[in-house]
């Protein structure tokens, strides 16, 4: 147990529907990352927050967006959803951000299905 | 951006066996970790290695970032070796690579 948690396990939902999913992250640790697993596009960053404020983008769809909340834990909003969208989120979490000493510990993942 | 080459690709052994997984990449990094993805798909930390060795039981990992590529070693395979092995580099963002499918068969 990495002690990162993440809500829901899974989700099921239509096209066009929009989804927001959680993460608490390890205690003491003060940044966020969210990822994305799909089987075309291998595992790719998204979006990183560092206490409160947004800090490193990577490839994260305008439709998608986050947060993270002043108990820091995050959310990841996703909207007009599409088939392509089905994938395993990863929601990570580490004490500083990225290049300094800082190891990432991932949670479980939610699998999202757009049907 | 940075490329991350993992090899091989698939990698099957007989349960008791040694291997050897390899990654490459194209630039200097901050950070390196290895993660292993069990077959319900979470991802586990092996090593934080952004230089050196390291030893945790029957895996090490060594990084030679002069060179740019790490190594993980796995000795005396067990079938809950199987999954697949990710190398993640960092410089400004976490980069994955590809992953080594591991199979152990009994």
């Amino acid at each position: 147990d990495s002690g990162v948690t993440q809500t829901p396990k899974h989700l099921i939902t239509a096209t066009g529907q929009r989804v927001t999913l959680r993460c608490s992250p390890r205690s003491g640790d003060l940044s966020v990352y969210w990822y994305q697993q799909s089987l075309d596009q291998g595992l790719q960053f998204l979006i990183q927050y560092y206490n409160g404020e947004e800090r490193a983008k990577g490839n994260i769809l305008e439709r998608f967006s986050a947060q993270q909340f002043p108990d820091l834990h995050s959310e990841l909003n996703l909207s007009s959803l599409e088939l392509g969208d089905s994938a395993l989120y990863f929601c990570a979490s580490g004490f500083q951000g990225f290049s300094s000493y800082n190891e990432q510990f991932f949670g479980p993942g939610t699998r999202l299905t757009v049907l | 951006g940075i490329q991350v080459e993992q090899s091989p690709p698939d990698l099957i052994l007989q349960e008791g066996a040694n291997s050897t997984l390899r990654c490459n990449f194209s630039d200097s990094v901050n950070n390196l970790q290895w993660f292993h993805q069990n077959p319900w798909g979470q991802l586990i930390n092996l090593f934080y290695i952004p230089s050196g060795t390291k030893q945790n039981g029957r895996l090490s990992a060594t990084t030679v970032a002069t060179e740019r590529y790490s190594l993980l070693y796995i000795s005396s395979s067990q079938t809950t070796d199987s999954g697949v092995y990710f190398c993640a580099v960092e410089i400004n963002d976490m980069r994955f690579g590809a992953g080594t499918r591991l199979t152990v068969k009994p």
